[in-house]
């Protein structure tokens, strides 16, 4: 079983639709991160998060919303999807020791139509 | 200017050759450095952490200079299954964690 799990893997859907992406782990970790990744881009950071009910914005938070309720879970949602948000999603954790290394869930592939 | 820049390649090198590419970044206090590699689609795998003294892992070896700012990547004896998109990742903590992923460098093993 994969240590960070994301859920679903592949999504298409339409403009204006809201949009939930899921995000367990099973590492114990603390920290808990959402990317985004595209052509040329390479990994952008959306959100974060050091702790239950700790949100941090990243790089490029704006259309995006977060929530974190348990040590385990992270869920990104995209209240209104536009098609520029078309991309590949990642999770990932760390520990909360400094200098720890990140480490990714499977990705979602998502495309708004 | 970025943060932290790679060569996006491609590095196209036959089996077996030494293949060496760096990544550079523009914060002095960055304090820690990983490798990862990153196949097609898939997401991306921690290859190794870089440390000051040099560390490697079988046929790859990472160096950090922190003089000049920059991280090395050596893969000796490169494999068919090397090939692969190799990304640096520059971290630094202050009052907000900052971690920076390079845009990836390709490489192709060619037989």
């Amino acid at each position: 079983d994969a240590d960070v799990t994301q859920t679903p893997r592949n999504r298409i859907t339409k403009t204006g639709k809201r949009i939930m992406l899921e995000c367990s782990q099973t590492k114990g970790h603390d920290r808990m991160y959402w990317y985004r990744q595209d052509p040329g881009l390479g990994l952008r950071l959306i959100y974060y998060s050091f702790d239950v009910k700790d949100i941090n914005k990243g790089e490029i938070s704006d259309g995006y919303s977060v929530s974190r309720q348990a040590q385990a879970k992270f869920s990104l949602s995209l209240e209104s999807a536009i098609p520029n948000q078309t991309a590949l999603y990642f999770c990932a954790t760390s520990d909360r020791t400094v200098n720890q290394p990140q480490h990714f869930g499977d990705g979602t592939r998502l495309s708004i139509l | 200017r970025k943060e932290v820049e790679q060569d996006p390649g491609p590095f196209n090198v036959p089996e077996g050759a030494t293949v060496a590419f760096n990544c550079t970044y523009s914060n002095s206090a960055s304090q820690s450095f990983f490798w990862y590699r990153q196949d097609c689609r898939k997401e991306p795998k921690l290859l190794m952490s870089v440390y000051s003294s040099g560390n490697e892992d079988g046929r790859f070896t990472a160096q950090l200079n922190r003089a000049s700012q920059y991280i090395s990547l050596l893969i000796r004896d490169s494999k068919l299954s090397d090939s692969a998109t190799y990304l640096c990742v520059v971290t630094r903590y202050s009052s907000a964690s900052k971690i920076i992923f390079g845009s990836g460098t390709r490489l192709s093993i060619r037989p």
